[in-house]
């Protein structure tokens, strides 16, 4: 069975610094990835996704994630954060893409400092 | 620009009450899905939907209950409604060619 870890919940950062969010995932076969953000009261948005090739990707806002097979990891990062930043954080990895079904982590929540 | 919608924002119902979420997508999907999300445990899977009247269970599909009668609408039945089916409902829909999916901005639905 497929699984999401985000190990932190709730992360401050101050605007401006750089962030890096965790994600640990368990999956059978090579892994579909994804970084979602929810901002209050909205839907989730999807930030970027991997599939195979770079294990460095590129995202929209000025995100990136990258992959990481030995450590099962697939963290997204971000070198300068705004205060627009601040929302809530999914990480996902889906089945296979014909079905887009996907299995999400709880959530890290990022709080920016002005 | 693409959208799904979902018909009400918020919307507090009986318990027993029979409810309907209901949902909408214009860009031609075939797959769409229905999920809860509650603080502190993500989104869980509730039904999918790979075309018209066709459905599957996802992880926590109990007092649940779907219909896809057309290929632009997913509802969400809440047979008899109660307090623990309070919660965030998100539709998301998903683009097989691009392999992302769009989400609804959501339900809160408060069960009294």
């Amino acid at each position: 069975a497929q699984s999401v870890t985000q190990p932190d919940i709730h992360i401050t950062v101050s605007e401006g610094a750089s962030l890096e969010l965790r994600c640990n995932y368990s999956y059978g076969a090579t892994p579909y990835l994804f970084w979602y953000v929810q901002s209050p009261g909205q839907g989730l948005q999807l930030l970027l996704k991997y599939f195979s090739g770079d294990t460095l990707v590129q995202g929209i806002k000025g995100f990136e994630a990258e992959f990481k097979r030995s450590q099962s990891s697939f963290n997204l990062r971000k070198p300068s954060v705004h205060w627009s930043d601040a929302a809530e954080y999914f990480c996902a990895v889906g089945a296979n893409t014909n079905a887009g079904k996907s299995t999400f982590g709880d959530g890290t929540t990022l709080t920016v400092k002005p | 620009d693409v959208k799904v919608t979902q018909s009400s924002r918020y919307l507090v119902k009986r318990t027993g009450e029979k409810v309907f979420l209901e949902c909408v997508q214009d860009m031609d999907h075939e797959n769409m899905f229905w999920y809860r999300q509650d603080p502190g445990l993500g989104l869980r899977l509730i039904y999918f939907s790979y075309d018209v009247k066709m459905k599957e269970k996802g992880d926590i599909p109990e007092g649940y209950s779907v219909s896809r009668e057309k290929k632009e609408r997913f509802s969400l039945i809440l047979e008899s409604a109660s307090t623990n089916q309070t919660s965030m409902y998100l539709c998301a829909s998903f683009d097989v060619m691009n392999t992302e999916a769009f989400f609804g901005q959501g339900t809160r639905l408060t069960v009294v």
